[in-house]
């Protein structure tokens, strides 16, 4: 099961900064937030990740509280090909290999 | 796409025929996976590898098996298909210790 929380989804104005929230109340002190996106059939993107400091890239930023029990993706300009559904994702250990653990995701519709 | 290609990209098959499906990439990464996807599933791990030869299961791996004997690809095997693997397939990639992981375009596999 997926240890993140997202509200199913969200409306955004083009132009106006999206704000995408995430509770993954649960996690643990080495496991580190991720952010995907999937656009309509295609792969899932990698947007960005973080352990506990507030990372940005040119994709977008990622806000983490203090407590890491929640964190907040911000696309600061959303266009209309930002429209997509947006996984939360807390990396979990796995033997060899430390997989994702996807679950349903956001739905964030950009409007014109 | 970061190096990755997946074929068939379309597969119509009967019950009860086997299936093999193709990850190959071109970036020499160490960890390759399969997912798979469903309406309100989100993406779901079938099998994953962690080098040549080197294998382990996912949460989603039964009716499935996979082999990797080069680098470069990854072949999913549904040795008898059912109606219940009817879905969308995606491989992903990862280097080691990048935290990243790029999928490929997916193959969308209809077993009737």
């Amino acid at each position: 099961d997926a240890k993140t929380t997202q509200p199913p989804s969200m409306d955004c104005a083009e132009g106006r900064a999206a704000n995408l929230p995430c509770n993954h109340s649960t996690i643990s002190g080495n496991e580190y937030v991720y952010w995907y996106r999937q656009i309509h059939s295609q792969g899932p993107q990698y947007i960005i990740h973080g352990l506990k400091n507030n990372e940005t890239n040119e994709m977008a930023s990622l806000i983490i509280t203090e407590d890491r029990k929640s964190s907040t993706l911000i696309l600061p300009h959303a266009t209309l090909r930002d429209t997509a559904v947006y996984y939360c994702i807390v990396r979990v250990p796995q033997g060899g290999s430390e997989k994702l653990v996807f679950g349903k995701g956001m739905k964030l519709t950009v409007n014109p | 796409d970061a190096g990755i290609t997946q074929s068939p990209r379309h597969k119509v098959t009967e019950t009860g025929t086997p299936v093999t499906l193709r990850c190959h990439q071109t970036e020499n990464h160490r960890y390759m996976y399969w997912y798979r996807q469903d309406p309100g599933h989100g993406l779901r791990l079938i099998h994953y590898s962690y080098g040549v030869k080197d294998t382990d299961k996912g949460e989603v791996s039964d009716g499935y098996s996979v082999s990797r004997s080069k680098t470069e690809d990854f072949l999913l095997t549904l040795e008898s298909a059912t109606s219940s693997q009817t879905s969308v397939y995606f491989c992903a990639i990862e280097a080691s210790g990048s935290y990243e992981q790029y999928f490929g375009p997916g193959t969308r596999l209809t077993v009737t």
